[in-house]
C-alpha cells in the first residue's frame, strides 16, 4: 500500500486528454511538500516529467502539466499520443518516511 | 549534462549482500542528493536512500538496518550495499541524481537500472 494513492489505470483516445490524481495526507502533500511526476516506459529508466508541482524540465512537451491543491496533486496530459502510453508515478516528501512514491498509474492510449 | 552509469551483481543467494555502484559523469557531487530507488516486480517505485556530497546519508526506515550508501569522490562514484538479501529484495535497482530544495527532492537523471535477483 503506497503512501501516495494513484488510480491503477486511466485511458484515453488519441488527441484526447486525461488526468492522473495523486492523493496524500497531512504528513506529505498536505504538509506543503512539492509533488513531482515521472514517466516510466518498459525497459527504460523513469523520466522526470514535472517537478515542483507544475514545472516542466527542458524538453518535456507542454501537453504535460501538473497542479496541486490541499493534500492532492494531478498530472494532466492533453492531445494524447501513442507514445504517451506508459506508467506514471507521483513522488513527494513525507515527514515520517522521507521520499515516497505513488503506486503508479498505467496510461493506455486506446 | 549529468549522466549516470551503474553496475553490480545481478544474481544473489539469500542472505548475501547486494552491492551496486553508480558512476557520475559530467558533474561533481556537490549540490545534489545521490539516491538509490528500486522497483519490485509488478509493483511501484520504492526510495531506498540517499547521500549528499559531504557523506550525510538518509535511509528508508523500512530498510535502514540493512543499508549502507557510500561515496567515493575520487572516482565520482556512489554505492549501495544491502545486507541479508531475501527474495523480497528482487527488483530493478536505479541510481538517480536528486536536485533539491530543502526536503523536496526530484530525481533526474536516472541510471539505466540493474536487475537484481535473489534466489
Amino acid at each position: 500500500q503506497s503512501v501516495l494513492t494513484q488510480p491503477p489505470s486511466v485511458s484515453g483516445a488519441p488527441g484526447q486528454g486525461v488526468t492522473i490524481s495523486c492523493t496524500g495526507s497531512d504528513s506529505n502533500i498536505g504538509a506543503g511538500y512539492d509533488v513531482h511526476w515521472y514517466q516510466h516506459l518498459p525497459g527504460t529508466a523513469p523520466k522526470l516529467l514535472i517537478y515542483g508541482n507544475n514545472n516542466r524540465p527542458s524538453g518535456v512537451p507542454d501537453r504535460f502539466s501538473g497542479s496541486k491543491s490541499g493534500d492532492s496533486a494531478s498530472l494532466a496530459i492533453t492531445g494524447l499520443q501513442a507514445e504517451d502510453e506508459a506508467d506514471y508515478y507521483c513522488q513527494s516528501y513525507d515527514r515520517r518516511l522521507s521520499q515516497v512514491f505513488g503506486g503508479g498509474t498505467k496510461l493506455t492510449v486506446l | 549534462q549529468v549522466r549516470l552509469q551503474q553496475w553490480g551483481a545481478g544474481l544473489l543467494k539469500p542472505s548475501e549482500t547486494l552491492s551496486l555502484t553508480c558512476a557520475v559523469y559530467g558533474w561533481s557531487f556537490s549540490g545534489y542528493k545521490w539516491s538509490w530507488i528500486r522497483q519490485t516486480p509488478g509493483k511501484g517505485l520504492e526510495w531506498i536512500g540517499e547521500i549528499n556530497h559531504s557523506g550525510t546519508t538518509n535511509y528508508n526506515p523500512s530498510l535502514k538496518s540493512r543499508i549502507t550508501i557510500s561515496l567515493d569522490t575520487s572516482k565520482n562514484q556512489f554505492s549501495l550495499k544491502l545486507s541479508s538479501a531475501t527474495a523480497a529484495d528482487t527488483a530493478m535497482y536505479y541510481c538517480a541524481s536528486g536536485e533539491y530544495n530543502w526536503n523536496d527532492v526530484w530525481f533526474d537523471p536516472w541510471g539505466q537500472g540493474t536487475l537484481v535477483t535473489v534466489s
